[in-house]
């Protein structure tokens, strides 16, 4: 399995502040089309899971252009710039370039 | 507006069957791959189950091959999970999404495994 290596485990961050999640794989996560498979999701307290970034970089549906993703292999960053406070919850990264796992998670706290 | 609605979560004793629901809407169920995610209290995400948009193919995790089963209905636009020999370290939030992304998410269904 590939193992997905977050963080840091919390972080706590003052509003309209900026902070970077980290993410490293086991294993490269180019597949053998080239694309990697590098996911963000942000998990609210009470709800279920929400996509925020697919392949890398790509804000998926809706998603402020506040966050954003970049790596390339196995190093990959999730950033956050101007907070507010809808965006705490637990981040989570996943690699879907072979059986899908994911990291076990980051907590973001408004001070 | 896609929705995935999960059903059939509920107590069920060690060694015992549940079977799980997720009703699709809004999107062309037969186009995509699916998926079965679970997270156990208070910890992080665990995949579980995919199956190919037409349902020639599954996948599963190692802990639950030979007793779990993913299935599909693409005229009645709904994902399965039939889970047998179910065991504590089942116990979860078992949440259907779309696969590919995991793009959309149910709401989850807590399935607890206990005596």
């Amino acid at each position: 399995d590939v193992v997905m290596t977050q963080t840091p485990v919390s972080l706590s961050v003052s509003l309209g502040g900026q902070v970077s999640i980290s993410c490293r794989s086991s294993q490269s996560l180019v597949h053998n089309n080239g694309n990697t498979y590098l996911s963000w999701y942000l998990q609210k307290p009470g709800q279920s899971p929400q996509l925020l970034i697919y392949k890398v970089s790509n804000r998926f549906s809706g998603i402020s252009d506040r966050f954003s993703g970049s790596g390339s292999g196995t190093d990959f960053t999730l950033k956050i710039s101007r907070v507010e406070p809808d965006d705490l919850g637990v981040y989570y990264c996943g690699q879907g370039t072979q059986y899908p796992t994911f990291g076990s998670g980051t907590k973001l706290e408004i001070k | 507006e896609v929705q995935l609605v999960e059903s059939g979560g509920g107590l069920v004793q060690p060694g015992r069957s549940m079977k799980l629901s997720c009703a699709a809407s809004g999107f062309t169920f037969s186009n995509y791959g699916m998926a079965w995610v679970r997270q156990a209290p208070t910890k992080g995400l665990e995949w579980v189950a995919t199956i190919s948009y037409d349902g020639s193919s599954t996948y599963y995790r190692d802990s639950v091959k030979g007793r779990f089963t993913i299935s599909r209905d693409n005229a009645k636009s709904t994902l399965y999970l039939q889970m047998n020999s179910l065991r504590s370290e089942d116990t979860a939030t078992y949440y259907c999404t779309r696969y590919g992304y995991f793009d959309y998410w149910g709401q989850g269904v807590m399935v607890t495994v206990s005596s």
